[in-house]
């Protein structure tokens, strides 16, 4: 019961390294979510895929890009990184149809991101 | 958007119940309500979500108010291990689930 996987769990970068989160889900969902927590907040939604082949910005996407590969992964890019961007990044899935809201988010442990 | 407020923080003796309340004077009638925690150094964990009726489910119940504009997560017999963030969510379409500070659950022993 893997559910959705992170990787990698932590990561130190040098302001301007560039770098790629890794997320996959195993529950056939359609929906995927990038999200990041900086401390002492609430998350705040950085990109999402509604269904394969879609991808849209959410809250907070400057300075990142996404990729859906396939139903089960989709990535966060950060083509050049910024201390700002230090958090923790949370990636979610969902089994989210149109006019059916009752479907919960299933999310991954997150990857602590310090960019320095 | 449709917003939510909560306490910042609660405590609450083990074993005994916590109401956990949640103001969204906003709401539209499209939007469902839902309920998630986090664990200390963990993702988000879905526990209840609703439209206008209360709903029970093994981890908790959720009381939704009449009128909708509040409501409120009902943790039966706490636990050391529900010590938690407790986030209120109003989500109105598939793909706009917005989190906000939530309440911070202390269970003291």
């Amino acid at each position: 019961n893997a559910g959705v996987t992170q990787t990698p769990k932590f990561q130190v970068l040098k302001t301007g390294q560039s770098m790629t989160l890794q997320c996959a889900q195993d529950m056939n969902h359609n929906s995927m979510y990038w999200y990041r927590q900086d401390p002492g907040m609430g998350l705040r939604l950085i990109y999402y895929s509604a269904s394969e082949g879609t991808t849209d910005k959410g809250e907070v996407p400057n300075g990142y890009n996404v990729s859906r590969l396939n139903k089960r992964e989709f990535s966060l890019r950060l083509e050049s990184a910024a201390p700002s961007q230090t958090s923790v990044y949370f990636c979610a899935s969902s089994e989210a149809r149109t006019g059916r809201l009752g479907y919960g988010y299933t999310f991954g442990s997150g990857t602590r991101l310090t960019v320095v | 958007d449709a917003k939510t407020t909560q306490p910042n923080s609660m405590e609450s003796n083990e074993e005994e119940p916590v109401h956990l309340p949640c103001n969204h004077s906003t709401i539209s009638g499209t939007d469902y309500i839902h309920w998630y925690r986090q664990l200390p150094s963990q993702g988000p964990e879905y526990v209840i979500h609703g439209l206008t009726s209360n709903v029970n489910n093994r981890m908790a119940s959720l009381a939704i108010a009449e009128d909708r504009k509040s409501s409120t997560l009902i943790l039966h017999r706490a636990t050391l291990r529900d010590a938690a963030v407790y986030y209120c969510i109003l989500r109105r379409n598939n793909n706009d689930m917005r989190f906000g500070a939530g309440t911070r659950l202390t269970v003291k022993p």
